[in-house]
């Protein structure tokens, strides 16, 4: 089974539409993390959380939200969608020792409409 | 604020030859400097990580080098095989207090059989 999943993979959506991404792991890691990549560009980070109680903005958070529901779960939603939101969604997580390894779940990809 | 590029965006080689993917970072206040593989549909898996304190990591076919001082490092890929095809990123550790990677925006290799 994968370390790092995300649901759903695929979504097609409206402008205006709230839509949440999921990510679920079983690394035991505390660090989670939600970028997004558009095509020709590399990983932008949306938000990150190192326990469940902290939340904290990345490059882009603009648009967005997210939720540590647990140590296991980090949701991102998107409020109110729109088309320049379209792009693949990664998650990835970490254990914050001294060499930041992530680990990246397989992505979602966005479309809205 | 560091920036991350990757050149080129694009690659295409005949199976069997050597060759070598660039990644160049403007801030050498870093920790490490990761390769990572990125397959359609997938996340990204590390490759190779290299510490601010070598100069490269082996695995395998792959051989990654670091140059702070000059802000680069390359990927090398011996006797590259259609398996190979897949997509590049580099992504830097920096040493300020952020706690996140930042990325290039990747090399698309694809290896004709």
């Amino acid at each position: 089974d994968a370390d790092v999943t995300q649901t759903p993979r695929n979504r097609i959506t409206k402008t205006g539409k709230r839509i949440m991404l999921e990510c679920s792991q079983t690394k035991g890691h505390d660090r989670m993390y939600w970028y997004r990549q558009d095509p020709g560009l590399g990983l932008q980070l949306i938000y990150y959380s190192f326990d469940v109680k902290d939340i904290n903005k990345g490059e882009i958070s603009d648009g967005y939200s997210v939720s540590r529901q647990a140590q296991a779960k980090f949701s991102l939603s998107l409020e109110s969608a729109i088309p320049n939101q379209t792009a693949l969604y990664f998650c990835a997580t970490s254990d914050g020792r001294e060499v930041e390894t992530q680990y990246f779940g397989p992505g979602t990809r966005l479309l809205v409409l | 604020k560091q920036e991350v590029t990757q050149i080129p965006a694009a690659l295409s080689v005949p199976e069997g030859e050597n060759l070598v993917l660039n990644c160049s970072f403007t801030d050498s206040a870093i920790y490490n400097l990761q390769w990572f593989r990125q397959d359609p549909g997938k996340g990204l898996t590390s490759l190779l990580l290299i510490q601010s304190s070598q100069r490269e990591q082996t695995s395998g076919r792959l051989n990654a080098s670091l140059d702070k001082s000059s802000g680069r490092s390359t990927l090398y890929i011996a006797a590259s095989q259609p398996g190979d095809s897949a997509t590049y990123l580099c992504a830097v550790d920096p040493m300020d207090s952020s706690y996140k990677l930042i990325f290039g925006s990747g090399t698309r290799l694809l290896v004709r059989p």
